[in-house]
């Protein structure tokens, strides 16, 4: 069984719209929890990280359940550049490793 | 700003020879990692190291070493390069600690084994 597991999408939503990314974890031990966005044929950058109490980032929002091991990411108000791959990572006990999601791809059309 | 370099951005080579991934941080981070990313298969942990010739296996190990001589410089070698390990190879550098310290990648490698 994977670490993180998430919708590999595509989705793909007009601009304005609003949209939501899960993702669940397998380790009840994590540590800490991500989201990174990845823009086609670049590396992979820092979003926010999520904290347990919910945190908000401007028109992007990431929450934590620990009970379901859950995590999601809501983005309002959807832009173009928006447009990219959508990484989950949680960080786990072990040397504080990071465990990747495949991604959920988004597309944001005119 | 933290800058992780990576010696190639494309590389080709042939199977069977030895081929090194060098990566670069500028930023004193005890910790490297090397991945690859694969279509539909996600990033996929090779290596990481925590401190100087300190290295430990991530998920698919076979067929790579690492070397972590110092603290800057991590490199991924492929003993006899196989043309099942064409892929895009990332590297990537964060500080030590137990919290929310931001791992940051290289732009890549993308290797061609013919």
């Amino acid at each position: 069984r994977k670490e993180v597991e998430q919708d590999p999408g595509p989705f793909n939503v007009p601009e304005g719209a609003t949209v939501a990314f899960n993702c669940t974890y397998s380790n009840s031990a994590s540590q800490s929890f991500f989201w990174y966005r990845q823009d086609c044929r670049k590396e992979p950058k820092l979003l926010m990280s999520v904290y347990s109490s919910g945190n908000e980032d401007g028109r992007f929002t990431a929450q934590l359940n620990r009970a379901s091991q859950y995590i999601s990411l809501l983005i309002r108000d959807s832009k173009l550049s928006d447009s990219a791959t959508y990484l989950c990572v949680v960080r786990g006990s072990t040397l504080g490793r990071l465990y990747f999601g495949r991604g959920t791809q988004l597309t944001v059309w005119p | 700003d933290v800058k992780v370099t990576q010696s190639s951005r494309y590389l080709v080579k042939r199977t069977g020879e030895k081929v090194f991934l060098e990566c670069v941080q500028d930023m004193d981070h005890e910790n490297m990692f090397w991945y690859r990313q694969d279509p539909g298969l996600g990033l996929r942990l090779i290596y990481f190291s925590y401190d100087v010739k300190m290295k430990e296996k991530g998920d698919i190990p076979e067929g790579y070493s690492v070397s972590r001589e110092k603290k800057e410089r991590f490199s991924l070698i492929l003993e006899s390069a196989s043309t099942n390990q064409t892929s895009m190879y990332l590297c990537a550098s964060r500080m030590a600690g137990g919290g929310q310290e931001t791992q940051y990648f290289g732009p890549g490698t993308r290797l061609l084994v013919l």
